[in-house]
């Protein structure tokens, strides 16, 4: 029951710039709680990749940051690599609910 | 470092009850602070919060699957375990184990495929 709101895929050239939206309400994001990033490469597990809005865990390189402004959170990946390619998924806390909640998910396609 | 690994049946026929264990090393289950959580994935969909046992035993649980779910501590075999009452069809996901901290998930198990199947 995913309330964060991704693109369902983005794509881009090697070496471009591409930014994957996350859409939440009053009551998760716009409450003012943060909001997490993970990377899942195909048959795989997630792995963290932004916490906290914007920091990366030791060894996540510097191509990737994250934002966040008012009910939505964006990641950027630049300098795109082959590599890149997987799903990303946003994470925040959802206060009405009071639990976790994850986004739908965006397929990151390398042209 | 903390490293994660589920185990379990894989395959459930419908009604039956789903029962996973986490086996945590390089790390205590019951070190001051520490959530240990499940997320579930259907193949092809996107990922859910399941819920987290604390170091001292408390619960959060996704309300969607509260009266079905427990999740509860081993610290004997420092693991941690998954149960789901009453699966269906709609209960067909991998299935990972993985660490709560300061409010996301890290590091995750490599993850477990449950089917239900009559």
């Amino acid at each position: 029951q995913s309330v964060l709101t991704q693109p369902p895929s983005v794509s881009g050239a090697p070496g471009q710039r591409v930014t994957i939206s996350c859409t939440g309400s009053s009551s998760d994001i716009g409450a003012g709680y943060h909001v997490y990033w993970y990377q899942q490469f195909l048959g795989t597990a997630p792995k963290l990749l932004i916490y906290d809005n914007n920091n990366r865990p030791s060894g996540v390189p510097d191509r990737f940051s994250g934002s966040k402004s008012g009910a939505s959170a964006s990641l950027a990946i630049t300098g795109l690599q082959a590599d890149d390619e997987a799903d990303y998924y946003c994470q925040s806390f959802d206060r009405s609910l009071r639990t976790y909640v994850f986004g739908t998910g965006t397929k990151v396609t390398v042209l | 470092q903390v490293q994660l690994q589920e185990s379990g049946p894989g395959l459930l026929k419908p009604s039956e009850t789903l029962s996973l264990s986490c086996t945590v090393s390089g790390g205590s289950v019951n070190t001051d602070g520490s959530y240990w959580s499940w997320i579930r994935q259907p193949p092809g969909k996107g990922l859910e919060y399941i819920g987290y046992v604390s170091y001292i035993g408390n619960n959060n649980y996704n309300p969607s699957l509260k009266s079905r779910v427990t999740i509860s501590l081993d610290t004997s075999k420092n693991q941690f375990s998954l149960t789901l009452t009453s699966v269906t069809a709609a209960d067909t996901a991998v299935y990972y184990c993985s660490r709560e901290i300061r409010n996301c998930f890290d590091p995750w198990g490599q993850g477990t495929l449950v089917t239900v199947s009559s």
